[in-house]
């Protein structure tokens, strides 16, 4: 069983279009990370999240962490294609944690 | 500014070899942590290192072997390989988690070993 669960899994949409992923658990986060990640290459870590209900803001990316610290979503306004890859979220259990554990993943297609 | 090195980017061995992959972490950054990752599938931990001592260990499997040397690079030492071994492997690193600072890693762009 994935502990982080993301969805959606894979999401098409067209350029200038809105989207949110969501980032679920039924367990409590010290800290939540976005990462993303293209082909062969090692994830790029976008944002960390430590507070409840904490919203960080990069650009067209909205990263939100729930008020229990149990979820999180990224919403992207105005996509564009460049916004193209697979969006990974990752979570240490408690602080001090060594581990990070992974959610599945999303892969976003914005189509011209 | 300066990131994760691994190296090398690509390699390819034979059933029954050995491998070691290399990491070099991003300087002042005092842990580093070991993940697998298949075709398809989120990175898996393996295990990591602070201040040369194994700090956490996860899925790794007894024929592979990890060490952090005193300029905190770090070495994943793998034998008698599998074919289910071929994957991205990552290396990753931070300031420990522990003294105040949150679980916030960074990547290196990943050895691909291809075992045939």
């Amino acid at each position: 069983t994935q502990l982080l669960e993301q969805s959606p899994q894979f999401l098409s949409i067209q350029e200038g279009e809105n989207l949110t992923v969501y980032c679920n658990s039924s367990s409590v986060f010290s800290s939540l990370q976005w990462y993303r990640q293209e082909p062969g290459e090692g994830p790029v870590l976008l944002v960390t999240v430590v507070t409840g209900g904490e919203v960080k803001k990069l650009k067209r990316l909205t990263f939100q962490f729930g008020d229990a610290r149990k979820d999180s979503s990224l919403h992207i306004t105005a996509a564009q294609t460049g916004d193209t890859g697979l969006y990974l979220c990752a979570g240490a259990k408690v602080q001090g944690a060594q581990k990070l554990v992974f959610g599945q993943g999303t892969r976003l297609t914005i189509n011209p | 500014a300066a990131g994760v090195i691994q190296s090398p980017r690509h390699l390819i061995k034979e059933k029954r070899e050995t491998a070691t992959l290399k990491c070099y972490p991003i300087p002042r950054h005092d842990t580093v942590y070991w993940y697998q990752q298949g075709p398809g599938q989120d990175p898996q931990f393996l295990i990591s290192f602070y201040e040369k001592m194994q700090s956490d260990k996860g899925s790794i499997p007894d024929r592979f072997s990890a060490q952090q040397f005193s300029d905190y690079h770090s070495e994943l030492n793998m034998s008698s390989l599998e074919l289910g071994d071929s994957a991205l492997y990552f290396c990753a690193s931070s300031f420990y988690p522990g003294q105040g600072y949150y679980n916030e890693q960074f990547f290196g762009p990943g050895t691909r070993l291809t075992v045939l």
